[in-house]
């Protein structure tokens, strides 16, 4: 069955550099999310997005932006990058078609280390 | 959503029952209980979930008490690849919602050979 798809996989940057994470949600998935993860830490919400809008907001600097485009996939831009913007980033998606409870399904995430 | 307690650590042999415990005494007549799990560094995976009858899936089972303050995962028969963080979670069904998850601490989860 096809999964959650990000990348890269992996990415180096300097601080002061910006980065594109991408993700692409599993097919007919409508909202995806963004969930950040500090090392030794437990995932944390970002940001959400349903049907190409932002659905929701949690602990996103304002140095961060994302959109989802018209064919589902996300993208997050981060700028003026930290070193403690070094983190795994999960996206994860799900449908609202379905009745009910609906997991979210996440991705293998992207490891970002800023230098 | 409702806040949860779950022990930081355990140990479980392989091949026995794993029973984690999740306390959410604050939990509202609408919220449901879900289980997800994290294997070192990828992203969490779902396992199940309830509003108050007790589940069972190919993964595991899912009891939560009558009165719906707190609930048991159980993994009968764990192995080593269940070696995992698990999160307890507390929160209304999506519905129209945004369900954006909150992780807690979790409990992490050693099988030992």
């Amino acid at each position: 069955a096809a999964g959650v798809i990000q990348s890269p996989r992996h990415l180096i940057k300097e601080k002061r550099e910006t980065a594109t994470l991408k993700c692409y949600p599993i097919p007919r998935h409508d909202t995806v999310y963004w969930y950040q993860q500090g090392p030794g830490q437990d995932p944390q919400f970002l940001i959400s997005f349903y049907e190409k809008m932002q659905s929701d907001k949690g602990s996103i600097p304002d140095r961060f932006s994302a959109q989802q485009f018209s064919d589902y996939h996300s993208e997050l831009n981060m700028s003026s990058l930290e070193l403690g913007d070094s983190a795994l980033y999960f996206c994860a998606s799900r449908t609202r078609g379905l009745a009910g409870e609906g997991e979210q399904f996440f991705g293998p995430g992207t490891r970002l280390t800023v230098l | 959503d409702a806040k949860t307690t779950q022990p930081p650590s355990m140990d479980c042999a392989e091949g026995r029952a794993a029973n984690l415990p999740c306390n959410h005494s604050t939990i509202s007549g609408n919220e449901y209980v879900y289980w997800y799990r994290q294997i070192h560094s990828q992203g969490p995976q779902y396992i199940i979930h309830g509003l108050k009858n007790n589940e069972t899936n190919e993964m595991a089972s899912l009891i939560i008490t009558e009165d719906r303050k707190s609930s048991t995962l159980i993994l009968p028969h764990a192995t080593l690849r269940d070696t995992a963080v698990y999160y307890c979670i507390v929160r209304v069904a999506p519905g129209a919602g945004s369900y954006q998850l909150t992780f807690g601490k979790g409990t992490k989860l050693s099988v030992i050979p």
